[in-house]
């Protein structure tokens, strides 16, 4: 069954702590991986897209890589303004299958 | 901007009422979702439509749920028959040709009482 597992649940982090959030996914045919941001109460903002294993991206602070079984946000110097959940998704055919995503805090 | 929109923001009905939302995609995207998300889970995928064909719809949703999207336009879902176990965040995301990213709208937040 495909199926996108992202670790962990939260995270807490003090200011300018480097860290990584981890999606682990099961798909046949991978069309691409997606990381989303999404704040409280409103829709999830697009961030990246990865298509083949070794690729990578990144967008200010935020670094997103790709293995055949998993990537990986991570998220350097992160400041308050980071905090948010960060969401997973993988492609199949033209439907995302979601993880449930991690809660990311910083902490001034 | 030119991004999906989505109305109402908030909606706040009693149990056994019909209620209905619009999205309205970014203007070149073909593709058009609906999904449902409760706190603390991912987007759940409800159903989607390439122009105004209806694709593909969740095995897992109530027959009370329809959706429509008559011009390949914006498009509408309804709920009838409202439940309590209804309450969510409604999600509406757009995506252009050939292509598998989808942009979000800003949500409707539906509360059943």
């Amino acid at each position: 069954e495909d199926q996108v597992t992202q670790s962990p649940e939260a995270l807490r982090l003090q200011e300018g702590e480097s860290s990584s959030l981890n999606c682990s996914y099961t798909v046949s045919g991978l069309r691409g991986l997606f990381w989303y941001r999404q704040d409280p109460g409103k829709g999830p903002e697009f961030l990246f897209t990865l298509y083949s294993a070794g690729e990578e991206k990144e967008k200010e602070r935020l670094k997103a890589t790709l293995t055949k079984k998993e990537s990986f946000l991570h998220i350097t110097a992160p400041k308050p303004e980071d905090s948010a959940t960060y969401l997973c998704a993988v492609a199949y055919n033209y439907q995302l299958i979601w993880g449930a995503g991690t809660k990311l805090i910083i902490k001034p | 901007d030119t991004g999906v929109s989505q109305n109402p923001r908030h909606k706040i009905t009693k149990r056994g009422q019909n209620v209905t939302f619009r999205c309205d995609p970014i203007s070149e995207h073909n593709r058009l979702y609906w999904y449902r998300q409760t706190l603390g889970q991912g987007p759940e995928f409800l159903t989607y439509f390439q122009n105004e064909a209806q694709l593909e719809k969740s095995r897992l949703l109530s027959d009370r749920f329809s959706a429509e999207r008559p011009k390949g336009s914006f498009s509408t879902l309804e709920i009838q028959r409202t439940e309590q176990g209804d309450s969510a965040m409604y999600l509406c995301a757009s995506s252009p040709p050939a292509d598998y990213e989808q942009y979000f709208g800003p949500g409707t937040r539906l509360t059943v009482t």
